[in-house]
């Protein structure tokens, strides 16, 4: 599986878009690049996945560059609520590849 | 409710003395994982099962055990425990499908050796 390699921190307004950017810059052709939030004192929670076309859903935006080798995480209007800590991984974890890694995350700090 | 139960939440124990973490999941996945997760370091992961009777190292194996009996339990064995396995530990599940879906995680077990 891929590296991956984000921001140690950062820091968002309330109600205004936080771009979150991850490079997976040894991504393979059959990785999927997963994003998964971690609230203090819970487990990570899935936030949205996908392989080569931007995604949507009712948490976030995902933007996938063209060549892979990085993603972007779209929160269209933080709220207090998304302060946590957010991971990019690259996975494939079908046949045999089952060895996930996880990058160190970026803690996002949201301002009322 | 679909959910990854691990218990328990929290664990002090000495050095030597064996300890299980259980980790349960009731959505059919064929995966589970273990990780680790440290200040600074991340999620590390430890063990990982493709299927029943399928298991194999991560990242961080050393000091850790695992067995797959069962599709649903995944319990992480710590033989010998030495301080340097105080952490927190996470377990995970999901379909294996090559990255299509989702991991579900557990919510934690602090574990603190003395």
């Amino acid at each position: 599986d891929a590296k991956t390699t984000q921001p140690n921190s950062m820091e968002s307004n309330e109600e205004e878009p936080v771009h979150l950017p991850c490079n997976h810059s040894t991504i393979s052709g059959t990785d999927y690049i997963h994003w998964y939030r971690q609230l203090p004192s819970q487990g990570p929670e899935y936030v949205i996945h996908g392989l080569t076309s931007n995604v949507n859903n009712r948490m976030a935006s995902l933007a996938i560059a063209e060549d892979r080798k990085s993603s972007t995480l779209i929160l269209h209007r933080a709220t207090l609520r998304d302060a946590a800590v957010y991971y990019c991984s690259c996975m494939n974890y079908g046949g045999s590849q089952g060895n996930l890694i996880f990058g160190k995350g970026t803690k996002l700090s949201v301002k009322p | 409710e679909a959910q990854v139960t691990q218990n328990p939440r929290y664990l002090i124990t000495v050095t030597g003395k064996k300890l299980t973490v259980t980790c349960s999941q009731n959505m059919n996945h064929e995966y589970m994982s273990w990780y680790r997760q440290d200040p600074g370091l991340g999620l590390r992961q430890i063990y990982y099962s493709m299927n029943v009777e399928v298991t194999d190292k991560g990242d961080v194996p050393e000091g850790y055990k695992v067995s797959r009996k069962e599709k649903r339990n995944f319990p992480l064995i710590l033989e010998s425990p030495s301080p340097n396995q105080t952490s927190l530990y996470f377990c995970a599940s999901s379909f294996a499908g090559q990255g299509t879906s989702p991991l579900h995680f557990g919510n934690g077990t602090r574990l603190t050796v003395t």
